[in-house]
């Protein structure tokens, strides 16, 4: 079965940098490299947001207006892992970050293994 | 990319059947059939339920059902339990990669 482990979260200032990873395991019958990937977070207390996504080689990538400009989505499929650098970061980007692997079924549709998240504090 | 529009609760109990409705715009629910709800427990990640509309991926009880009309999408959990109580998320595709979840709504079962 898919497995999918972020890290690299943790307390950044106002302003600051942070780069999450997820790794990802367990595919018997595809590769990583099949699957576009996203990152969906949750601030504290409240619902999902779905942030960015990037298409399975990599050469298209997508994102909320919330943090365009500020985040970029990038994966290494020679190490089955996706990364989220995130820049100038605000307290309201305080948030569990999920990577989430995106079901393919007539289309791109819908994200059908997180993994367990990373919590990112953004505070002075 | 507004949020998709959910009750904030609704409550059931055993036995009984509870729909949660989630309505967005032409440009996401009602404009493709990528409408996927997800289970989250407290303190866990979420848990893909629904997806396209009405599909249950494996291992789902058919007690949960989804369906869609026009701009709106509903899941129903028929015969509650316990275990059913959660929070439950709504999200629509909008286009070129990008989607858009709900609020959430909190299933009580009373």
């Amino acid at each position: 079965e898919v497995q999918l482990l972020e890290s690299g979260g943790g307390l950044a200032q106002p302003g600051g940098s942070l780069r999450l990873s997820c790794g990802a395991s367990g595919f018997t019958f595809s590769s990583f490299s099949s699957f576009a990937m996203s990152w969906v977070r949750q601030a504290p207390g409240k619902g999902l947001e779905w942030v960015s996504s990037i298409t399975t080689s990599g050469d298209g990538t997508f994102y909320a207006d919330s943090v365009k400009g500020r985040f970029t989505i990038s994966r290494d499929n020679s190490k089955n892992t996706l990364y989220l650098q995130m820049n100038s970061l605000r307290a309201e980007d305080t948030a569990v970050y999920y990577c989430a692997k995106t079901l393919y079924s007539s289309g791109w549709s819908s994200f059908d293994y997180w993994g367990l998240g990373a919590r990112v504090t953004v505070s002075a | 990319q507004s949020a998709l529009t959910q009750p904030r609760s609704v409550s059931g109990s055993p036995g009984q059947s509870v729909t949660i409705s989630c309505t967005g715009t032409s440009s996401d629910v009602g404009g493709y059939i990528y409408v996927s709800w997800y289970q989250q427990y407290p303190g866990k990640a979420p848990k893909l339920v629904i997806y396209d509309v009405y599909k249950r991926p494996s291992g789902v009880p058919d007690r949960f059902s989804g369906s869609k009309s026009g701009n709106t999408a509903s899941l129903t959990v028929s015969g509650l339990q316990a275990e059913d109580e959660a929070d439950y998320f709504c999200c629509s595709y909008a286009g070129t990669y990008t989607w858009v979840f709900g609020g959430g709504t909190k299933l009580t079962v009373l």
